[in-house]
């Protein structure tokens, strides 16, 4: 069964910072990864997606990287501003799995301060 | 613009009173889903609809039920709720390419904060 996780669960950067978000997962058998930004009363928006024949992908300031034989992926957020902070989850479609469900991590909660 | 609504988004019920939570998409997708989200356990889904009248259960689907009968909205129903399902719940939506291959963008709606007493 495909386990994801999250590494740190919390992080606070000073703004200006560039922040470093981790996700693992135990199945390499992927089809992609998907980075979603959770904030309080906004649901969940979709940031990347990664699909498993990519290395990285890029929109603006994040730039997403994926390692599938490693089972890791990436998220970077260049020059972080308040406006970052959220929670950042990654989700995972496992081939195993039936189309369309995603496996979520647990989330890293990230704070920018100004 | 597109967009995945929940209704409502938050509710405060008592055990044992049915209610529904609709959600609705405007992007002409085939397959939508339900997932719950709890502290420590992250989110969790309980029944996804690959279309029309097809549905089926996901990891957490007891207690829940759902329907789908127009391709734009896909209910879910507690029809006897329990403090356990106090949690707070997603809708979402992505288009279908079929099985085997890659799932698309998944999109979803805001939540519906859910309180059982």
């Amino acid at each position: 069964k495909q386990e994801v996780t999250q590494i740190p669960a919390a992080l606070s950067v000073p703004e200006g910072e560039n922040l470093v978000l981790n996700c693992s997962f135990t199945d390499s058998a992927i089809y992609n990864l998907q980075w979603f930004r959770q904030d309080p009363g906004k649901g969940l928006t979709s940031l990347l997606l990664i699909q498993s024949s990519q290395r990285e992908q890029t929109s603006g300031r994040l730039n997403a990287s994926l390692d599938k034989s490693s089972g890791r992926s990436t998220l970077y957020i260049a020059a972080s501003q308040p406006g970052d902070s959220a929670t950042y989850l990654c989700a995972v479609a496992t081939k195993a799995d039936s189309w369309g469900k995603l496996q979520f991590g647990a989330g890293t909660q990230v704070v920018v301060t100004p | 613009e597109a967009q995945v609504t929940q209704n409502p988004r938050y509710l405060i019920t008592v055990t044992g009173k049915k209610l529904t939570v609709t959600c609705s998409q405007n992007m002409n997708h085939e397959y939508m889903s339900w997932y719950r989200q709890d502290p420590g356990l992250g989110l969790r889904q309980i029944y996804y609809s690959m279309n029309v009248e097809v549905t089926d259960k996901g990891d957490v689907p007891e207690g829940y039920k759902v329907s789908r009968k127009e391709k734009r909205n896909f209910p879910l129903i507690l029809e006897s709720p329990s403090p356990n399902q106090t949690s707070l719940y997603f809708c979402a939506s992505s288009l279908f390419t079929g099985t085997g291959t890659p799932n698309t963008e998944a999109f979803f709606g805001q939540g519906t904060r859910l309180t059982v007493v």
